[in-house]
C-alpha cells in the first residue's frame, strides 16, 4: 500500500537558517504530493502541492519538487522566520487533488528560535 | 477562510465510557467530512468518511461498531468513541470539504486520554 516517510523531529533551527525537511513515499501509479502545515493551536492547513513528476509546489517562501526517479518530495525553505515554527506533514493520494484518501507522513515539529 | 471547528480540544475518560467529539464546518456546508487517528509516532491514518444523510464509510480495521459516526447535517459531523479503552488514546482529527474538489480544512484535533 502507499505510505509517507518523513524526517523525524523535533528540529530546532536558528533564524534564517536553510530548512530541509526531507520527504519520500511508496505508490501504485502517479500520486499528487502535498505538505500540510500545522500552526500551534490550528488545524492543518495546505502548505503547498505538486501533481505530476517534476512540478514544483511553493508557497510562502517553501518550496518542494516533486521527484519520481528518487520517490522524493522534500520540503525546502532558504532563510527560516519564528513565525515558521510549526508541525510540518508530507502527503500523498494516489487519487488526484482533491480526493480525501490522504495518506499522511508522521509530521515534523519544526521549532525556529530567534 | 474556510474555519472547522472541533470539539473538545481533549478530553480524559474512564475506560468503559464513551465519548464524543463533535467536528463543525462554521462558514460553508460541508458534503463530506473525514475522521483521522494519530498514534504516538505514527502517522495520521483516515479512519471513515461521512457524507451528510448517509452512513459513513469506515476504513479496513477500523470498527464501525466501536467508532460511530453521525453526519446528521452539512455542518456537523460527530464521532463518538464507544466503550473506550486505552488503546483507543490518540489524537483525533476531522476535516471537511465542500465539493469533490474543493481543498480539505482540518480541525485543531482532539486529544483523547482513556484511563
Amino acid at each position: 500500500g502507499d505510505s509517507v516517510t518523513q524526517m523525524e523531529g523535533p528540529v530546532t533551527l536558528s533564524e534564517e537558517a536553510f530548512l530541509t525537511i526531507n520527504c519520500t513515499y511508496t505508490a501504485t501509479g502517479y500520486p499528487s504530493l502535498f505538505w500540510y502545515v500545522q500552526y500551534p493551536g490550528e488545524g492543518l492547513q495546505l502548505l503547498l502541492k505538486a501533481t505530476k513528476a517534476d512540478d514544483k509546489g511553493s508557497n510562502k517562501g517553501f518550496e518542494a519538487t516533486y521527484r519520481k526517479e528518487t520517490t522524493s518530495f522534500h520540503l525546502e525553505k532558504g532563510s527560516v522566520q519564528v513565525s515558521d515554527s510549526a508541525v510540518y506533514f508530507c502527503a500523498l493520494s494516489d487519487q488526484g487533488f482533491g480526493n480525501e484518501k490522504l495518506t499522511f507522513g508522521t509530521g515534523t515539529r519544526l521549532t525556529i528560535i530567534p | 477562510g474556510a474555519v472547522v471547528s472541533q470539539h473538545p480540544s481533549w478530553v480524559i475518560c474512564k475506560s468503559g465510557t464513551s465519548v464524543k467529539i463533535e467536528c463543525r464546518s462554521l462558514d460553508f456546508q460541508a458534503t463530506t467530512m473525514f475522521w483521522y487517528r494519530q498514534f504516538p509516532k505514527q502517522s495520521l491514518m483516515l479512519m471513515a468518511t461521512s457524507n451528510e444523510g448517509s452512513k459513513a464509510t469506515y476504513e479496513q480495521g477500523v470498527e464501525k461498531d466501536k467508532f460511530l459516526i453521525n453526519h446528521a447535517s452539512l455542518t456537523l459531523s460527530t464521532l463518538t468513541v464507544t466503550s473506550a479503552h486505552p488503546e483507543d488514546s490518540s489524537f483525533y482529527i476531522c476535516s471537511a470539504k465542500w465539493a469533490a474538489n474543493s481543498p480539505l480544512h482540518f480541525g485543531n484535533g482532539t486529544r483523547l486520554t482513556v484511563t
